[in-house]
């Protein structure tokens, strides 16, 4: 039972350098959401995505970008990575929003130096 | 801005003890909230969640306590065991989630 599944686990990128965070889920829900989470802080929405095709805007979306091709994968790509982008990511899915509970990757800590 | 606040960054409790864990919140658009528990490495795991229509929701060992009023909820954990020792996360729902920072409880055997 995989749930959702976040890769990598770790990585350290250079400033500038480009990379895609993947995530996968295997519940067939139709909401899937991107956060960070910088230290002493609560998780911030980054994207989140309605349906295969459909993404939309969180909190804090600059610098980053996703795509919806499916309904299980929805990667965010970080086009040129800056430090004030250091933090640890996790990609949730739920079936809907607001009242249904949003399952959670592992994390993918990322550090930009 | 921060709409969800946890103002206790650690607990500690002994074993068989009552945890007390809180959350004030500033938007009173808020119509749903729950806690989430998350271990090392991990990811938050729902927990519970109350719905701003009640006051107090119940499963097992965890009781969710809402106030409007105040915007305060609280979660209570009879009796603590060491396996609950995480850091607790709060969130608060209206359009998106918000989150707070998280308390880390530690529960002492």
């Amino acid at each position: 039972n995989a749930g959702v599944t976040q890769t990598p686990k770790f990585r350290i990128l250079k400033i500038g350098q480009s990379m895609t965070l993947q995530c996968a889920q295997d519940m067939n829900h139709n909401y899937m959401y991107w956060y960070r989470q910088d230290p002493g802080m609560g998780l911030k929405l980054i994207y989140y995505s309605v349906g295969a095709g459909i993404t939309d805007k969180g909190e804090v979306p600059n610098g980053y970008n996703v795509s919806r091709s499916t309904t299980e994968d929805f990667p965010l790509r970080l086009e040129l990575a800056a430090p004030s982008q250091t933090s640890v990511y996790f990609c949730a899915s739920s079936v809907d929003r607001g009242d249904q509970p949003q399952h959670f990757g592992d994390g993918t800590r990322l550090s930009i130096l | 801005d921060q709409q969800v606040k946890q103002n206790s960054p650690s607990l500690s409790v002994q074993e068989g003890r009552i945890s007390i864990l809180n959350c004030d919140y500033t938007n009173s658009m808020f119509d749903y909230f729950l806690w989430y528990k998350k271990y090392p490495a991990e990811g938050p795991t729902f927990l519970i969640s109350i719905s701003s229509i009640k006051d107090k929701n119940e499963d097992g060992r965890f009781t969710v306590f809402l106030n409007k009023s105040a915007k305060h909820l609280s979660l209570h954990i009879v009796p603590s065991q060491p396996g609950d020792s995480a850091v607790y996360f709060c969130a608060a729902y209206n359009n998106d989630m918000r989150f707070g920072a998280g308390t880390r409880l530690t529960v002492k055997p």
